[in-house]
This record gives structure tokens, sequence and C-alpha cells, in this order.
């Protein structure tokens, strides 16, 4: 079965310091891996996404994500973090089968302090 | 387009009564999704629809859930004789997939449902 972790509930972080949210994954096959962000009483807003080719991916926002095949893990990153970027960060694998299906960590709390 | 949309925003409904929410994707979009998201945990797959046909149901969609998605435009969700567990943020996404061609799921802003 397919599946993520996230294993921090929350990451606190200074503004202008770098960032990292991390995620692990299980999957059978070749890996299909988002990450989305979702900011209080709105819906997940895609970040990036990982499905072949280059293990650093850029996204939206400047963040960006490490492909690591050996560790099954693909961390979210950006250099330099802004209170904005405050938000609960959701890593997601993909059902590799007909249906396309999300199948989402528990959610990463980012705090950004000023 | 501005995405996809989806309605009410908010819905508080006594336990037992019947409650239905909409949701309207990205117009292109072939393929459409509902989740349901709880305090604390991640979204978790209820059903999908590829163009009008409902292909997949996930466990946690009791007999008291139904979907549609008549002409495979827009699509209900329907919850019968709603009890207190049903409380949570309901979340539709779409997405295109054709041959040679597949966009990332785009998520609508949810109907927060509470039963009291």
């Amino acid at each position: 079965a397919q599946s993520v972790a996230q294993p921090e509930d929350q990451v606190n972080v200074a503004e202008g310091n770098p960032l990292t949210v991390k995620c692990t994954y299980s999957v059978s096959g070749n890996p299909y891996l988002f990450w989305y962000v979702q900011y209080p009483n709105r819906g997940l807003q895609f970040l990036l996404k990982y499905i072949t080719g280059d293990n650093l991916v850029k996204g939206s926002y400047g963040f960006e994500a490490e492909f690591n095949k050996s560790q099954t893990s693909f961390h979210l990153k950006k250099p330099s973090a802004l209170v904005s970027d405050s938000a609960l960060y959701f890593c997601a694998v993909r059902d590799p089968h007909n249906t396309d299906k999300l199948i989402f960590g528990t959610g990463t709390r980012l705090q950004v302090f000023p | 387009d501005t995405g996809v949309s989806q309605n009410p925003r908010h819905k508080i409904t006594k336990r037992g009564q019947n409650v239905t929410f909409r949701c309207d994707p990205i117009s292109e979009h072939n393929r459409l999704y509902w989740y349901r998201q709880t305090l604390g945990q991640g979204p978790e797959f209820l059903t999908y629809f590829q163009n009008e046909a409902q292909l997949e149901k996930s466990r946690l969609l009791s007999d008291r859930f139904s979907a549609e998605r008549p002409k495979g435009s827009f699509s209900t969700l329907e919850i019968q004789r709603t009890e207190q567990g049903d409380s949570a943020m309901y979340l539709c996404a779409s997405s295109l997939s054709l041959a040679g061609a597949r966009t990332e799921a785009f998520f609508g802003q949810g109907t927060r449902l509470t039963v009291v």
C-alpha cells in the first residue's frame, strides 16, 4: 500500500532562515510525489511535484523539494523563509493505478517567526 | 476559469438531517475527486469520477453518502441522516488525464460541515 509520513507536526523557523519540511514515502513502483500547502480556511494549493527526471524539483513561491530514492524521502525546502509561508503543508503520493487519487500525510504546520 | 468552486463554504446542520454539497470543477477536467479532511489529519479519499462514471469509492463512504456527476460536469455529494462524526471539511478536486496529457489535482476551498 502507498503511504507517506510527515514526522513533524510543527516546524518553527525564523524569517530569513532556511526551512525544511520532511516527508518519507512507501510505494510500490515509481513514486509520484507532491507537496500541497493549505492556508487557514482555504483549500489545498499545489506547490510542486516529482514524476521523473532531476531529483531537485522547483515549485511555486520559491519552494523546492529533493527526491532521494535511497532514503525514500521527498523533503520540502526553501532557502529563506517568509512569515507569509506560515501554513499547513501536506506531502502526498499518487496512486499509480487508474484513479490517480492522492494519499496524503498528516501534515506539518510551518510557523515562521519575524 | 477561476478554478474549482465548491458551495456552500460552510454548512451547519442538525443530526439526522440530509445535506448536499456541490462542486464545479475546472471546465476541461475529466476527473473529479471528493476528499474528507478532519482536524489534524490530511485529506482522505472518498470517491472519484472519470467524466460521469463513478469508478471508485472508499470504504469511508458509508451507505449514507452518495455522489453524482451528471453529464460529467459538476458533482454533488449528499449525506443522509447526518451524524456528528460527519463533521469535517469536504474537499473537491479535479484534474485532466488524457493520453499524453496529465495535470496535477486542483482543489476547491472546501465545504466545512458541522453537525450539531
